[in-house]
C-alpha cells in the first residue's frame, strides 16, 4: 500500500538558520498537504499542493511538489523560535489519508 | 480556531472497558475523519465518514467503530480497550470537495 516517508525525524537549528523537511512517497500522489503541530497542540493546516512541480510561498515558508508528484518539501528560511513544532505531510485520497512521521524542529535562540 | 470541538478532553479507562469519544464538526463540513496519535508519532488514520456512511478505513481492528449524525457530529467507539490504545484521538472535519483537515483539540485517552 501507499507509504509516505518523512525525513529527518528531528532537527535542531540555531535561530536564523534554515530548515528543510522532505516527504517521499512510493506512489504518485494526487495532492499533498502540510500541517504544523505545536507541542501539546493539534495539527494545523498550512498548505495544499496539487500540480506537478508546484511551488508555493508563505512568508518564510516555501513548499514544493516534485515533478513526478512523489515527493514534497517544506523549507523555512531564517528560522525563528515561533517555528518550533512538528511538521507533517499528509497525502492520500478521500477515504484513505496518510500522514508522514513528522519532523520535529527545535530552534535555539 | 477551527470550530471543531471534541469531548472529553482527557479520559482514563482500564483495560477491557469501552469508550466513546465525541466530535462536533465545523458548520458546513460533511466529512469527518478520526486519527490516533501515539506520543511522538504522526496521526494514524482510523476511518472517515461522509454523509453518515463510512467512507474509508485505516488499519484498525473492528473494535474501533464510528458514527456520524445528521448534524455531522460524530462518535468514535473503542471496545475492549488495550494498553496500546492510550493515545491522543483527533477528529478532523472537511469542507465538501476538499481534503483540508480542520482538527479539533483532541481527546487524550489513557488506558491503565
Amino acid at each position: 500500500g501507499q507509504q509516505v516517508m518523512q525525513i529527518p525525524q528531528y532537527q535542531h537549528v540555531q535561530e536564523g538558520e534554515d530548515f528543510t523537511t522532505y516527504c517521499n512517497s512510493s506512489t504518485t500522489l494526487s495532492n499533498i498537504q502540510w500541517y504544523k503541530q505545536r507541542p501539546g497542540g493539534h495539527p494545523v493546516f498550512l498548505i495544499q499542493l496539487v500540480k506537478s512541480g508546484e511551488v508555493k510561498k508563505q512568508k518564510r515558508l516555501t513548499f514544493q511538489f516534485g515533478e513526478a508528484k512523489k515527493n514534497s518539501s517544506l523549507h523555512i528560511t531564517a528560522t525563528q523560535t515561533t517555528d518550533v513544532g512538528t511538521y507533517f505531510c499528509l497525502s492520500g485520497n478521500t477515504g484513505k489519508l496518510i500522514f508522514g512521521q513528522g519532523t520535529t524542529l527545535q530552534v535555539k535562540p | 480556531e477551527t470550530g471543531v470541538t471534541q469531548s472529553p478532553t482527557h479520559l482514563i479507562k482500564t483495560r477491557g472497558q469501552q469508550v466513546t469519544l465525541r466530535c462536533s464538526s465545523q458548520s458546513g463540513h460533511n466529512t469527518v475523519s478520526w486519527y490516533q496519535q501515539a506520543l511522538g508519532q504522526g496521526p494514524q488514520f482510523i476511518f472517515q465518514y461522509y454523509r453518515e456512511e463510512e467512507n474509508g478505513r485505516g488499519n484498525f481492528p473492528p473494535r474501533f467503530s464510528g458514527l456520524q449524525f445528521p448534524n455531522y457530529s460524530s462518535e468514535l467507539n473503542v471496545n475492549a480497550l488495550e494498553l496500546d490504545d492510550s493515545a491522543l484521538y483527533l477528529c478532523a472535519s472537511t469542507w465538501p470537495t476538499t481534503d483540508t483537515q480542520y482538527f479539533g483539540p483532541g481527546t487524550r485517552l489513557t488506558v491503565l
